[in-house]
C-alpha cells in the first residue's frame, strides 16, 4: 500500500525556519518524481514545487523560489521541504504527494504550519 | 504562468442530477488536465488524469472531457458521497498551477 506522511509541522514565528519531511512507503521511492502543495485555510490549492528521481531536476513555483527548498533522501525513502522566512501567508496545510506520467496519484494526509508570533 | 479559471466556485444540486464543472486554460496545455476531489479535512484525491482519463477504482459516473481551452468534469447520478470540493490542474507548463476550486452540494 502507498503511504505518505508528512512530519514537521507546527507554531513557528515570523522570520523563522522550518523544515517538513515526507516518509514514502510502499512503492519504489527512487522511481518517482515528488512533490509539495499547500493549501492555505479555506483556500485552493497551490503547487510549490517538484522534484525528481534523482534530485538533478527540481521546479519550483516562482513566488516561492527563494524562500522554499525541496530534497529528497532516497536511501531513507523521504522527501524534504526546507522553508525560510516564514510569513503569516505561509500558514497552510502541506501536502507532499507523488507524480509520474499521471500526476500526484498518490497524496499524503497534509501538515499544518502556522506562522504566527 | 498558466491561468486555470475554473467555474462555478460552488453549486447545489439534488441526488440523481448530473452535474459539470469547467477550467478554461488562459493558453495551450494539451491534455495535461487532471481533476481532484477533497473532501473535508482530507487530501484530495486523483479523479481523472489526462482531460478524460478516469483513475483506477473512480466511478464510472465521473466523466471528463476537452473542448479546445475548456476542460469539464461531468459527474452522472450524484450520489451525497460526491460532496466535496473538486480542483483541477494543468500540469503542462511549469510552474504547474491548479484551479480556484468548486464545492459541490448535494441537497
Amino acid at each position: 500500500e502507498v503511504k505518505l506522511v508528512e512530519s514537521g509541522g507546527g507554531l513557528v514565528q515570523p522570520g523563522r525556519s522550518l523544515k517538513l519531511s515526507c516518509a514514502a512507503s510502499g512503492f519504489s521511492f527512487n522511481d518517482y518524481w515528488m512533490g509539495w502543495v499547500r493549501q492555505a485555510p479555506g483556500k485552493g490549492l497551490e503547487w510549490i514545487g517538484e522534484i525528481n528521481q534523482d534530485s538533478s531536476t527540481i521546479n519550483y513555483t516562482p513566488s516561492l523560489k527563494d524562500k522554499f527548498t525541496i530534497s529528497r533522501d532516497n536511501a531513507q525513502n523521504t522527501l524534504y521541504l526546507q522553508m525560510s522566512k516564514l510569513g503569516s501567508e505561509d500558514t497552510a496545510i502541506y501536502y507532499c504527494a507523488r507524480s509520474s506520467i499521471i500526476p500526484f496519484d498518490y497524496w499524503g494526509q497534509g501538515v499544518m504550519v502556522t506562522v504566527s508570533s | 504562468d498558466i491561468q486555470m479559471t475554473q467555474s462555478p466556485s460552488s453549486m447545489s444540486a439534488s441526488l440523481g442530477d448530473t452535474v459539470t464543472i469547467t477550467c478554461l486554460a488562459s493558453q495551450d496545455i494539451g491534455n495535461y488536465l487532471s481533476w481532484y476531489q477533497q473532501k473535508p479535512g482530507k487530501s484530495p484525491k486523483l479523479m481523472i488524469y489526462g482531460a478524460t482519463n478516469l483513475e483506477d477504482g473512480v466511478p464510472s459516473r465521473f466523466s471528463g472531457s476537452r473542448s479546445g481551452s475548456d476542460y469539464s468534469l461531468t459527474i452522472n447520478s450524484l450520489g451525497y458521497d460526491d460532496e466535496g470540493i473538486y480542483h483541477c490542474h494543468q500540469y503542462y507548463e511549469y510552474p504547474f498551477t491548479f484551479g480556484s476550486g468548486t464545492k459541490l452540494e448535494i441537497k
